[in-house]
């Protein structure tokens, strides 16, 4: 079975411009976290969505970020503008909600790099 | 909402000793306790978890205590091997929701 897919896997950019990164949940699964990794804050929780509806968005730094599940099997976090502060690894895991927590699986992250 | 605090937030161990790495949360309703390892550059991949309604849990080498009226769990490592380095992270997870609330982070480092 195929894992939580991201994309892309590197991104640099300049600071003002936008940016996009994707990710394509497991099969079957009905929730989708987005999270930023960095030295100085570890692992934090931007937004997740249960059956492609936001349910906490308040990990979202500010209204620069942006994130979408138009459907089960696609989900997107956009950041417009980019800032240099933006600079982290970002990922995205899933994970099958029924009567209470389970695993989440993470993709392979998106390093992004804003210049 | 959740606080979970994880400690040390660096181990060093020589190889064959064991490890452990404690983490405390605060909702008495949090129910479930996984434990997430990330190689440098690598994605956190579970290695075990552990529900409320279980006290202690092994797989091999790993193992997972939970005291619910202390609120607090432990990882402990034993016979550990250089490919156990790795940064260590716990978590909680309420009984009303289903994200994750992340400790810090233990970077183990196993000296052979």
């Amino acid at each position: 079975d195929a894992g939580v897919i991201q994309s892309p896997r590197h991104e640099v950019t300049e600071m003002g411009q936008e940016v996009t990164l994707r990710c394509k949940p497991i099969s079957g699964h009905n929730s989708l976290f987005w999270y930023r990794q960095t030295m100085m804050r570890g692992l934090e929780l931007l937004i997740y969505f249960n059956n492609n509806v936001p349910i906490d968005d308040s990990g979202m730094p500010e209204d620069r970020f942006s994130a979408k599940m138009p459907n089960a099997s696609f989900s997107t976090l956009k950041i417009q503008p980019s800032e240099p502060r933006d600079s982290a690894v970002y990922f995205c895991a899933s994970s099958l909600f029924q009567q209470g927590a389970d695993t989440q699986y993470f993709g392979p992250g998106t390093r992004l790099t804003v210049l | 909402g959740e606080n979970v605090e994880q400690h040390p937030s660096t181990l060093s161990v020589q190889e064959g000793d064991s490890a452990v790495i404690k983490c405390t949360y605060s909702d008495s309703a949090s129910n479930y306790f996984p434990w997430y390892k990330q190689e440098l550059g690598k994605r956190p991949q579970l290695i075990i978890d552990i529900r409320s309604n279980v006290g202690e849990k092994k797989d091999q080498r790993i193992a997972v205590t939970l005291n619910k009226t202390a609120k607090h769990f432990s990882l402990h490592i034993t016979e550990t091997q250089p490919e156990d380095s790795a940064v260590y992270f716990c978590a909680a997870s309420p009984y009303t929701g289903n994200q994750f609330y992340f400790g810090t982070g233990t970077s183990l480092t196993v000296i052979p």
